[in-house]
């Protein structure tokens, strides 16, 4: 049972470079969310998806784009990556019955803008 | 501006000992409210969770408190273990809208054996 599963797991960029981050999740989850994680910021949301074809804003979207074509799927891009975009990224998914049922999480992708 | 704060960083325990993690909110709408673990390399992983209409929570070792008036909520890990060594998030939602989560900065715990 994979549960949720982030590709890549490290990459390094150059500064404008672009790239697509991947989560894929077998539970048959509806919600799924990306956050970053930076030192003494904790967990930001940037997107999330309430269902396949939907996308929402979270808390830090700017300079990135979302695609859900597939429930399970939930793509995070960076159309222009820039050195402050240098992060832990974590996809996370949840189902959508039970407003009290935790997220799930991937184990992150480790991304450098150089 | 962060709606979820864990004012400490870090935290020492010696193993057998409590563990005592904090976590407060400014938004007194909040009424879910969930602790995560996270060991390096890992994404976090669900602990214990608590709803505003309760003030404590049990789930074995680990018991979460909840002050509704303070806005504050800890978690109490009872007897400490080596394995417990890790960051704890807090974290925070409406139930009644679903979608997003707002954490913590964590706080990482080391039990010293």
């Amino acid at each position: 049972n994979a549960g949720v599963t982030q590709t890549p797991k490290f990459r390094v960029l150059k500064t404008g470079q672009s790239m697509t981050l991947l989560c894929a999740q077998d539970m048959n989850h509806e919600y799924m969310y990306w956050y970053r994680q930076d030192p003494g910021m904790g967990l930001r949301l940037i997107h999330y998806s309430v269902g396949e074809g939907t996308t929402a804003k979270g808390e830090v979207p700017d300079g990135y784009n979302v695609s859900r074509l597939k429930k399970q799927n939930f793509l995070l891009g960076l159309e222009s990556a820039a050195p402050s975009q240098t992060s832990v990224y974590f996809c996370a998914s949840r189902p959508v019955w039970g407003a009290d049922q935790p997220q799930h999480f991937g184990d992150g992708t480790r991304l450098s803008i150089l | 501006d962060q709606q979820v704060k864990q004012n400490s960083p870090s935290l020492s325990v010696q193993e057998g000992r409590i563990s005592i993690l904090n976590c407060d909110y400014t938004n007194s709408m909040f009424d879910y409210f969930l602790w995560y673990k996270k060991y390096p390399a890992e994404g976090p992983t669900f602990l214990i969770s608590i709803s505003s209409i309760k003030d404590k929570n049990e789930d074995g070792r680990f018991t979460v408190f909840l002050n509704k008036s303070a806005k504050h909520l800890s978690l109490h890990i009872v007897p400490s273990q080596p394995g417990d060594s890790a960051v704890y998030f807090c974290a925070a939602t409406l139930l009644n809208t679903g979608n997003q989560f707002y954490f913590g900065t964590g706080t990482s715990l080391t039990v010293i054996p």
